[in-house]
């Protein structure tokens, strides 16, 4: 079975730009998690989406926003890029929601430099 | 609010030594408790994870990780370290429903350094 998939993995932007990140889950996968990666928060949850509803959110400004396709298949957006938005962005599938014991698997990121 | 410590945010070893990663959480009910795994350049990989099923759960590449309810921990060991070892480990807790969908709580972070 392929993994948790992330396009594209390096993306550069200047403020004020928005972005678009991919995250296609594995096979049969339906919950879908979003995670900021910096060095100074460390990882914070973003949201999750599960048969396209978006089930939970973290604690992070509109900006931040996301989506979940009919395949699963995931999108998250952010507008206005600040330069604190400079961050590694994970994306992290498991078979279902709801279920806190669930494994998260995560793809490899998606880089993202805030010029 | 549900939080994860981990003690020491570097640990260095020597190969074949022993490899102690000290992992506490704070909650009022049971948790389902993680440990991750982070190589350069790379997402997380599951090393092993407690559902309350066994104190003690073995997981890949040789750790295991011991829950003690009394002390809130969850630490991660290996009775000796190997070069490969060296990278990033993160704890991470869930709990069950409310607004837990999908929402792991990581700790800081401890990176692994492993000496010849």
């Amino acid at each position: 079975k392929a993994g948790v998939t992330q396009t594209p993995r390096y993306l550069i932007k200047t403020r004020g730009q928005q972005v678009t990140l991919s995250c296609s889950p594995i096979s049969g996968h339906r919950s879908v998690s979003w995670y900021q990666q910096t060095p100074g928060q460390g990882l914070q949850f973003l949201f999750e989406y599960f048969s396209e509803t978006q089930r939970n959110k973290g604690n992070f400004p509109g900006r931040f926003s996301g989506r979940q396709f009919s395949n699963s298949r995931s999108e998250m957006n952010v507008s206005t890029l600040e330069l604190g938005d400079s961050a590694l962005y994970l994306c992290a599938s498991s078979f279902t929601s709801g279920r806190s014991d669930n494994e998260q698997f995560f793809g490899p990121g998606t880089r993202l430099t805030v010029l | 609010a549900q939080s994860v410590t981990q003690l020491g945010s570097h640990v260095s070893v020597s190969e074949g030594a022993l490899v102690l990663l000290r992992c506490n959480y704070s909650s009022s009910v049971p948790p389902y408790l993680f440990w991750y795994v982070q190589y350069p350049n790379q997402g997380l990989q599951l090393l092993l994870k407690y559902t309350s099923a066994a104190t003690l759960v073995k997981g890949i590449n040789g750790f295991e990780a011991e829950f003690k309810k009394s002390e809130t921990s969850f630490h991660l060991t290996k009775p000796s370290a190997h070069m490969s070892d060296a990278a990033e480990y993160f704890c991470a807790v869930s709990y069950a429903g409310g607004t837990s969908y999908g929402k792991l709580t990581f700790g800081q972070g401890t990176i692994l350094t492993v000496h010849p």
